[in-house]
């Protein structure tokens, strides 16, 4: 059972523009929405994280917006870069005292010139 | 760099044969986690540790995989008896402040 469904699977943006990607959650439990950066080879990177008590959470050109009634939150990456291009993963954890994080299936990014 | 460190970088072993991978966490670091990532897919979770206590484990870690963090520092993942399947990145974590979790740069495994 898929609990973190992520769209969309790969996603071309032109230099400058605004990368978004979005996720969509099940559990009702999950109360931390990280975001993570992949580059091949790598391990993911924490880039940002939200908890449902608030709307939107902005570092850098980063922002996660949150809809908790829709369960659902999106990354925005600002004036998106060629050193953006990489994978990035949604992920949730419960507050039932589980410590797992859940990943979406990730998004293949390209930044084109 | 996290500062999470994890040996080897990449294994290749014969199937059937033991492999065991090492994962140092960030020092002040008292939760460490493991996961597994196959190609195309987000990080699976395995097992947890909080100090040198095992928490949680996954269904996924069969009787053919181990855990251990003897001392509460650095933890190792055996898996016996290495099947095609278990050919993956295996992934270390360590966890901060409460729900960060910092992954190293993961230990590529093939089963030929």
């Amino acid at each position: 059972q898929q609990q973190v469904k992520q769209s969309p699977q790969s996603l071309i943006v032109q230099k400058g523009g605004i990368s978004i990607i979005n996720c969509a959650y099940e559990n009702t439990a999950f109360d931390y929405f990280p975001w993570y950066q992949q580059f091949p080879g790598k391990g993911p990177a924490l880039l940002i994280a939200i908890r449902p008590d608030v709307s939107e959470k902005k570092e850098g050109r980063f922002t996660i917006s949150f809809n908790k009634s829709a369960k659902q939150f999106s990354l925005h990456i600002m004036d998106s870069q060629p050193g953006d291009s990489a994978t990035y993963f949604c992920a949730a954890k419960s507050f039932f005292g589980n410590e797992k994080l859940t990943f979406g299936t990730g998004t293949r990014l390209t930044i084109i010139p | 760099d996290t500062g999470v460190s994890q040996d080897p970088r990449h294994k290749i072993t014969k199937r059937g044969q033991n492999v065991t991978f090492r994962c140092d966490p960030i020092s002040e670091h008292n939760r460490l986690y493991w996961y597994r990532q196959t190609l195309g897919q987000g990080p699976e979770f395995l097992t947890y540790f909080q100090n040198e206590a095992q928490l949680e484990k996954s269904r996924l870690l069969s009787d053919r995989f181990s855990a251990e963090r003897p001392k509460g520092s650095f933890s190792t993942l055996e898996i016996q008896r290495t099947e095609q399947g278990d050919s993956a990145m295996y992934l270390c974590a360590s966890g901060g402040q409460i729900n960060e979790q910092f992954f190293g740069p993961g230990t590529r495994l093939t089963v030929l």
